[in-house]
């Protein structure tokens, strides 16, 4: 069945400190990818998105994820992280819909 | 320009009433789209608003969830009877769709509490 999963339900970084969040997607071909950011009591903001082509797509923010079709990855990154980054962030696919499928999120902390 | 809003921000109903939920979309989009998020099943799509096309209905998790959507633009997401397990915050998307995927504009939810 087609999925999403981030295998890191929790994650917590130093302030400064780089960041990779893991996502891995279950699919017979490559679906569309999206990265959503949602701030406790705000809906989801768009990070960035890979549909073709460059397979590292830059985002807002300072965030960029690579897609690496040999891994069924699109994981995100961020080379410092700032406190203000502390929030969940959902990988997402389309696969033969529009729809979307969502991963269970990433919560992130941020240590000062 | 204006973002996708909701209404209300917050609901809490009783068991077994009957509520309506308000997505009104960026103007000019043509998509619209429900989702749910909950506890226990994360983010899951719920229903599909694509023009004047028959909606793609195939998350709706039980037949008393319905969902209009009149003249092409706000929709009215509707929960007949609710149960404690529809707790949960219901979350409106809309795109532009002019091409095949198109990106989705999240609203900031509305969260629903059955009592």
């Amino acid at each position: 069945a087609q999925s999403v999963t981030q295998p890191d339900i929790h994650i917590t970084v130093s302030e400064g400190a780089s960041l990779e969040l893991r996502c891995n997607y279950s699919y017979g071909a490559t679906p569309y990818l999206f990265w959503y950011v949602q701030s406790p009591g705000q809906g989801l903001q768009l990070l960035l998105k890979y549909f073709s082509g460059d397979t590292l797509v830059q985002g807002i923010k300072g965030f960029e994820a690579e897609f690496k079709r040999s891994q069924s990855s699109f994981n995100l990154r961020k080379p410092s992280v700032h406190w203000s980054d502390a929030a969940e962030y959902f990988c997402a696919a389309s696969f033969a819909g529009n729809m979307l499928t969502f991963g269970g999120g990433t919560r992130l902390m941020v240590k000062p | 320009g204006a973002g996708v809003s909701q209404s209300p921000s917050n609901k809490v109903t009783e068991k077994g009433k009957d509520v309506e939920l308000r997505c009104d979309p960026i103007s000019g989009h043509t998509a619209l789209y429900w989702y749910r998020q909950s506890l226990g099943q994360g983010l899951e799509f719920l229903i599909y608003f694509q023009g004047n096309s028959a909606p793609d209905k195939s998350g709706l998790p039980s037949d008393r969830f319905s969902a209009e959507r009149t003249g092409g633009s706000v929709s009215t997401l509707t929960i007949q009877r609710t149960q404690q397990e529809d707790s949960a915050v219901y979350l409106c998307a809309s795109s532009s769709a002019s091409g095949v995927v198109e990106t989705q504009y999240f609203g900031p939810g509305t969260r629903l509490l059955v009592l």
